[in-house]
């Protein structure tokens, strides 16, 4: 099964809000409300920003949130901050095979 | 404060084989699924396997499926990933992932370089 689609970079200036896509199927985005996305730092682990495609774990600012829209699910970072900096992985979670499908990630640039 | 420590990762000649351990602290270890979770240099991340609370029910990506075992010990908060027939392409910086719910990932270790070259 391919990764889900995501833009290779997006970027916006501090203060501005960047909606990022991830774009798969009927088959996983499509019929999963498990959808979350990740925040990478170079070097660094992967954070969870966002699960069950729009819910904000304890301490993520509120500027991070998420949505799902047929089979392209989108995340939104509001009030760009320059440590939003990061790579951004999206991730369709299902009960079949492949259980874990990752998007390619995006590189958030803040100008 | 959830942790999670990955060790025993390092050079490996093609063919090889090496083990992976996760030591848990911070939360009740068997009351969770756990991931391993692979990103190549420079690359995206990659689903490997998981494996369910009590470490009965196992699953695989396909391109590690007959190779590598991920496993765990519940009495030392220990998850394993054996890793057999390795691959150049295998190498990866390896990650292990609690499971929050259905497959989402919600608290990451800082991961454990492996290189498969001669």
């Amino acid at each position: 099964q391919s990764a889900l689609t995501q833009p290779r970079s997006v970027s916006g200036s501090p203060g501005q809000s960047v909606t990022m896509s991830c774009t798969g199927t009927s088959s996983d985005i499509g019929t999963s409300n498990y959808i979350s996305w990740y925040q990478q730092h170079p070097g660094r682990a992967p954070k969870l920003m966002i699960s069950d495609v729009n819910k904000r774990p304890s301490g993520v600012p509120d500027r991070f949130s998420g949505s799902k829209s047929g089979n392209t699910a989108s995340l939104t970072i509001s009030g760009l901050q320059a440590e939003d900096e990061a790579d951004y992985y999206c991730c369709s979670c299902a009960g079949s095979y492949p259980f874990v499908l990752f998007g390619g990630g995006t590189k958030l640039t803040v100008l | 404060d959830v942790q999670l420590v990955e060790s025993g990762g390092g050079l490996v000649q093609p063919g090889g084989s090496l083990r992976l351990s996760c030591a848990a602290s911070g939360f009740t270890f068997s009351g969770h699924w756990m991931h391993w979770v692979r990103q190549a240099p420079g690359e995206g991340l990659v689903w490997v396997a998981r494996i369910d609370k009590g470490g009965r029910t196992t699953n695989y990506a396909d391109s590690v499926k007959g190779r590598f075992t991920i496993s765990r010990d519940n009495a030392k908060n220990t998850l394993y990933l054996q890793m057999s027939s390795l691959r150049v392409e295998d190498t990866a910086v390896y990650y292990c992932a609690r499971d929050y719910y259905y497959n989402q990932a919600d608290y990451w270790g800082q991961g454990t370089l492996v290189t498969v070259s001669s």
